[in-house]
């Protein structure tokens, strides 16, 4: 079992442009979030999805789309980058939405410039 | 979004020394949980507390879920060097969907 995976590791965008970071989970897990995390600041819910075609808002969903079309996969999309969406990105999964203990990816480092 | 309120922000002890740290809410939990994140990793969770009042331990580690179910701590006995890294309290309100996370605790320990 690969776990999480995230790619990519780091990535520097400007303003405006547009990107997805990937995410996958080879667990059957059908719970998968999406987090950043800034300094000082803890890990902030963005969106997350129960199950394939099921997703949700998060604290801080503005800014990012999401999708699920299958179990393994759950992308994250910048439409438009910011220089506010600079921070790293943790992708999680969890068996379904009554198991607490989430396993999470090793993250992607993302500069807007 | 909730505020959690996580203390200290850092700490610097010596090998062997007993930690505390808590966290704080201004709403009431349903769960508490405790994470360990190691530099350049995703955190990793290391216990979680399902009711007001509940102590549990892994390891040299001992949490517990506040009688007021807006706190919680979590205790390390005697630190070892591969304590070091940030520890996040987190927890959920309604339901296990969302998660908030507390801004961190960062733990050093000199050998």
């Amino acid at each position: 079992n690969a776990g999480v995976t995230q790619t990519p590791k780091f990535q520097v965008l400007k303003t405006g442009q547009s990107m997805t970071l990937q995410c996958a989970q080879d667990m059957n897990h059908e719970y998968m979030s999406w987090y950043r995390q800034d300094p000082g600041m803890g890990l902030r819910l963005i969106h997350y999805s129960v199950g394939a075609g099921i997703t949700d808002q998060g604290e801080v969903p503005n800014g990012y789309n999401v999708s699920r079309s299958t179990t393994e996969d759950f992308p994250l999309r910048l439409l438009s980058a910011a220089p506010s969406q600079t921070s790293v990105y943790f992708c999680a999964s969890s068996y379904d939405d009554s198991d607490l203990e989430q396993y999470f990816g090793p993250g992607t480092r993302l500069t807007v410039t | 979004g909730q505020q959690l309120n996580q203390s200290p922000q850092s700490m610097f002890i010596q090998e062997g020394e007993d930690v505390s740290m808590n966290c704080t809410s201004s709403s009431i939990f349903n769960t508490w949980l405790w994470y360990k994140q190691d530099p350049g990793e995703g955190p990793v969770l290391l216990i979680a507390l399902y009711k007001a009042g509940e102590l549990t331990s892994n390891g040299r580690l001992t949490a517990q879920f506040g009688i007021t179910r807006k706190d919680s701590f979590l205790n390390i006995s005697a630190s070892i060097p591969s304590d070091v890294g940030i520890y996040f309290c987190a927890g959920t309100i309604y339901n296990f969907n969302k998660f908030y996370f507390g801004s961190g605790t960062k733990l050093n320990v000199k050998p």
